[in-house]
């Protein structure tokens, strides 16, 4: 049962456009939230994070939107440029100790985004 | 400014066979991970540790044994190699503390068993 979940496994923008790219979980214990970046042959990258007492935090051209009630996250990225073309992935996890939790993260599967020029 | 490096960066192996995966770290992080990485999917917990002399299992740990002999380092051993086994590895490391902190990857080892 996945636990964090991307439905959409590419998304196609155009240079200058806005990206955005959605992210269910169904833990409700999950209290931090995060985005990583994967370019091909490296390994993920840290690029944002939120934690579940905030609605937003941004940094930059990223932005990340959560709403607990839906169990709904989204990374908006304003203005989408060519570099920014790689896999993102939704990453979650509950406090330590809940319901047998480690803290580890949950991943979920990722979403190839392509930022055409 | 290593941050996690992971060696060796590819490796092919035949059925059977047995080798070691190694990590390293210099930010002097507390918590270290071993992921896998196969087609389709996101990135999966193997095992994990949260101090030197520690380990514990996660998600998919079958058929792998780490160790965490030095805070810097931790080694995931594959006893008999299978090519279910085949995929790409991902060490992170994460900084103990107060809050939430985000895990650091290295770039990963490619690993084929044919």
């Amino acid at each position: 049962d996945q636990q964090v979940k991307q439905n959409s496994p590419s998304l196609s923008v155009q240079e200058g456009r806005i990206s955005i790219l959605n992210c269910d979980y169904t833990n409700s214990m999950f209290d931090y939230f995060l985005w990583y970046k994967k370019y091909p042959a490296e390994g993920p990258t840290f690029l944002i994070s939120i934690s579940s007492i905030k609605d937003k935090n941004e940094d930059g051209r990223f932005t990340v939107f959560l709403n607990k009630s839906a169990k709904h996250l989204s990374l908006h990225i304003v203005p989408s440029q060519p570099g920014d073309s790689a896999v993102y992935f939704c990453a979650a996890s509950a406090p330590l100790g809940y319901g047998g939790s480690q803290g580890n993260l949950i991943f979920g599967k990722g979403t190839k985004l392509s930022v055409k020029p | 400014n290593a941050g996690v490096t992971q060696t060796p960066k590819f490796r092919v192996l035949k059925t059977g066979q047995s080798m070691t995966l190694l990590c390293a770290q210099d930010m002097n992080h507390e918590y270290m991970y071993w992921y896998r990485q196969d087609p389709g999917m996101g990135l999966r917990l193997i095992h994990y540790s949260v101090g030197e002399g520690t380990t514990a299992k996660g998600e998919v740990p079958d058929g792998y044994n780490v160790s965490r002999l030095k805070k810097q380092n931790f080694l995931l051993g594959l006893e008999s190699a299978a090519p279910s086994q085949t995929s790409v590895y991902f060490c992170a490391s994460k900084a103990a503390g107060r809050g939430n902190q985000p895990q650091h990857f290295g770039d990963g080892t490619r690993l084929s068993i044919l």
